[in-house]
């Protein structure tokens, strides 16, 4: 079956630094990826998409580029900011017809410090 | 403004009470999800539904059941037969059952059973 794999939080940077979240999957077929964002108490919000191999999503200074050699996506963003502080989920889709829902990593608490 | 919206954000039942959260969404999308999410882990999906009057089981619908009587509306009751309620309750929904197309999701119901 399908799966997502992301690192284990929390991760704790200070403001203005370098900011890579891994992501890596499973799946058949040919799944689109996605990031997600959630803030304490809230839904989740889309980040970032790329829906074919080699493609990039990007959004708000975050980027992912869709890696089928390695089953990666990895998220990252050149200087963080405090507000940037959240929990960040990588998912995917399946392909084809009939998708049945995203398939979720467990989560990344990312704490960015003044 | 378009949106999907969760009604109650908390709430409080006791153990062996069925309880409805509702979801209704004015996005005119086809497809609708229910996923939940406990501490520490991604969300899964417990049902999902891409046309009216038709909805499909996800990885843990046991204890759950669902309706989708109209297009922009589609409730889910925890049924007293879920052995673990407590959780946090996520609708999502999308354009359509199909991969490319991201899920847009509500803010969620905060569900605590004593």
């Amino acid at each position: 079956g399908n799966s997502v794999t992301q690192m284990e939080g929390p991760v704790t940077l200070s403001e203005e630094a370098f900011l890579t979240i891994n992501c890596t999957y499973t799946a058949t077929g040919y799944p689109s990826l996605f990031w997600y964002v959630q803030y304490p108490g809230e839904g989740l919000q889309l980040l970032l998409k790329a829906t074919k191999a080699d493609d990039k999503g990007s959004n708000k200074g975050f980027e992912a580029t869709y890696r089928k050699e390695t089953t990666s996506f990895h998220l990252e963003k050149g200087s963080v900011q405090v507000s940037d502080s959240a929990v960040y989920f990588c998912a995917l889709s399946n392909s084809g017809g009939g998708a049945d829902g995203l398939t979720f990593g467990k989560g990344t608490h990312l704490i960015i410090q003044p | 403004d378009g949106g999907i919206t969760q009604s109650p954000k908390y709430l409080f039942r006791k153990e062996g009470q069925n309880v409805t959260l509702s979801c209704e969404q004015n996005l005119n999308h086809d497809a609708m999800y229910w996923y939940r999410q406990d501490p520490g882990q991604g969300l899964r999906l417990i049902y999902y539904s891409q046309i009216v009057n038709d909805f499909q089981k996800g990885d843990i619908a046991e204890g759950y059941s669902v309706s989708r009587e109209k297009k922009e509306s589609f409730p889910l009751t925890v049924t007293s037969a879920q052995k673990n309620p407590t959780a946090f309750y996520l609708c999502a929904s999308s354009i359509a059952g199909l991969a490319l197309y991201e899920q847009y999701f509500g803010p969620g119901t905060r569900l605590t059973v004593t």
